[in-house]
């Protein structure tokens, strides 16, 4: 079993659509939860951090973290256009020292048409 | 503050030759990780440099090296390129005492095709 797993997609919808983006992990270690945003040709980009279980909102975007069933999720509201792009999750486990291993799913790729 | 920078964006190669890209990290970060992007593994980590040390490592081949400068800078070398390495390669930096857990800041890429 993959410590993150990730449906890579593709995931298709309609703009002003509510997006869900999902992960799973096995890694019961994992402290520090976070989203990546990649748009074609480009880095990834950081759009959501989360330390704890539970809700963190951002604009449009909602990280949501259960740790108890091992599940993260990502809520997209009112999806635009410009919200196509690959999106990665990534946690981390703590490994000694001030050294942090860092984990990433595979990506979802999500197409928003207008 | 200047984000992650790579050189070069894009970069073909011949099997066989070898092939050195460059990372500069955000100012003040200084743990540099590198990462080979391919659409069907995903995002798999290379290796990670912390003050000029190879801290932690992947499951790649010998052939694939990497370094990291007193200022911070990092490079990554491929030897005896393979079809297979054709890739973007990710530079990502971080400031690893931040308490965020490694979170990390990713450069563009460069786009590596091996003919």
């Amino acid at each position: 079993q993959k410590e993150v797993e990730q449906d890579p997609g593709p995931l298709s919808v309609p703009e002003g659509a509510i997006v869900s983006l999902n992960c799973t992990y096995s890694n019961s270690a994992f402290q520090y939860f976070m989203w990546y945003r990649q748009y074609s040709r480009k880095g990834p980009e950081l759009l959501m951090y989360t330390y704890s279980s539970g809700n963190k909102e951002d604009g449009r975007f909602t990280a949501q973290v259960d740790k108890s069933s091992k599940y993260i999720s990502l809520f997209i509201r009112d999806s635009q256009p410009s919200d196509s792009a690959t999106y990665l999750c990534a946690m981390s486990a703590y490994s000694g020292g001030s050294n942090y291993k860092l984990t990433f799913g595979k990506g979802t790729l999500l197409t928003v048409n207008p | 503050k200047a984000g992650v920078t790579q050189t070069p964006r894009y970069l073909i190669k011949t099997r066989g030759q070898q092939v050195t890209l460059s990372c500069s990290p955000i100012s003040g970060h200084r743990s540099v990780s590198w990462y080979q992007q391919t659409p069907g593994q995903g995002l798999q980590f290379l290796f990670e440099y912390f003050s000029e040390t190879q801290r932690n490592k992947g499951n790649f081949p010998g052939r694939f090296s990497g370094r990291q400068f007193s200022n911070s800078r990092s490079e990554m070398n491929v030897s005896t390129l393979e079809l297979g390495d054709s890739a973007l390669y990710l530079c990502a930096s971080s400031l690893p005492t931040s308490g965020r857990g490694n979170e990390q800041f990713f450069g563009p890429g460069t786009r590596l095709t091996v003919l």
